[in-house]
């Protein structure tokens, strides 16, 4: 599976919009770019995933550049409660849905 | 939304002994998997399981560990016989058919002295 590159960590404060960015170059044409976050005594949630095409859903808005190289996991007017470790990871398609998880990055968020 | 519930959420086991971890996945889930993550450490995949069978499985899935789900019922996994360095947060997950979302429990804290 590629590796991706995420910063360690972000800060933020409440009701502001996030853009968490990853980096992913040697990404291949039959993979999926993932987000999952994680928050402590808590098993990983999925956020949302994509392919090619930006995506969005209640929780987050996924761009992903026109190259496939980079993807921006962006989440508007952020909560307390997203404050947690996000993961961006590649999957195969059609495969078995393993996830190979990094650092992540952990967003604080303040009030 | 879907649940993944484990049982119990801590264990404590004297080095040596058998342990056994149980996840209930997601009813109507294929695809189950565990991960196992150490105190301020990052994921990792252990095994993953479909059909009955292991699909895959990690470089830390040692001789000692074993997987099975019975009957359809609980989806479990053995230690026989535990280390100290087995001490870590085992988390159960499931997926559909479709492998879209992969769907976590809270995890079971393993103790092991």
């Amino acid at each position: 599976d590629a590796k991706t590159t995420q910063p360690d960590s972000m800060e933020s404060t409440e009701g502001e919009t996030v853009h968490l960015p990853c980096s992913h170059a040697t990404i291949s044409g039959n993979e999926y770019i993932y987000w999952y976050r994680q928050v402590p005594l808590q098993g990983p949630e999925y956020v949302t995933h994509g392919l090619q095409q930006n995506t969005t859903n209640s929780m987050a808005f996924l761009a992903i550049a026109s190259d496939r190289k980079s993807s921006t996991l962006i989440l508007p007017h952020v909560s307390l409660r997203d404050a947690a470790v996000y993961h961006c990871i590649l999957t195969v398609k059609g495969g078995s849905a393993k996830l190979i998880f990094g650092e992540g990055t952990k967003l604080t968020v303040s009030s | 939304g879907p649940k993944v519930l484990q049982i119990p959420s801590h264990q404590i086991i004297d080095m040596g002994q058998m342990v056994t971890l149980n996840c209930d996945p997601v009813s109507n889930h294929l695809y189950f998997y565990w991960y196992k993550q150490i105190l301020g450490q990052q994921m990792e995949f252990l095994v993953n399981f479909y059909n009955g069978k292991v699909m895959e499985k990690s470089k830390l899935f040692k001789d000692q560990f074993s997987v099975e789900r019975p009957d359809g019922s609980y989806f479990t996994l053995k230690i026989q016989p535990t280390a100290l360095e087995d001490s870590a947060v085992y988390f159960c997950a499931s997926s559909d058919r479709r492998r879209t979302e992969v769907f976590f429990g809270k995890g079971t804290r393993l103790t092991v002295v």
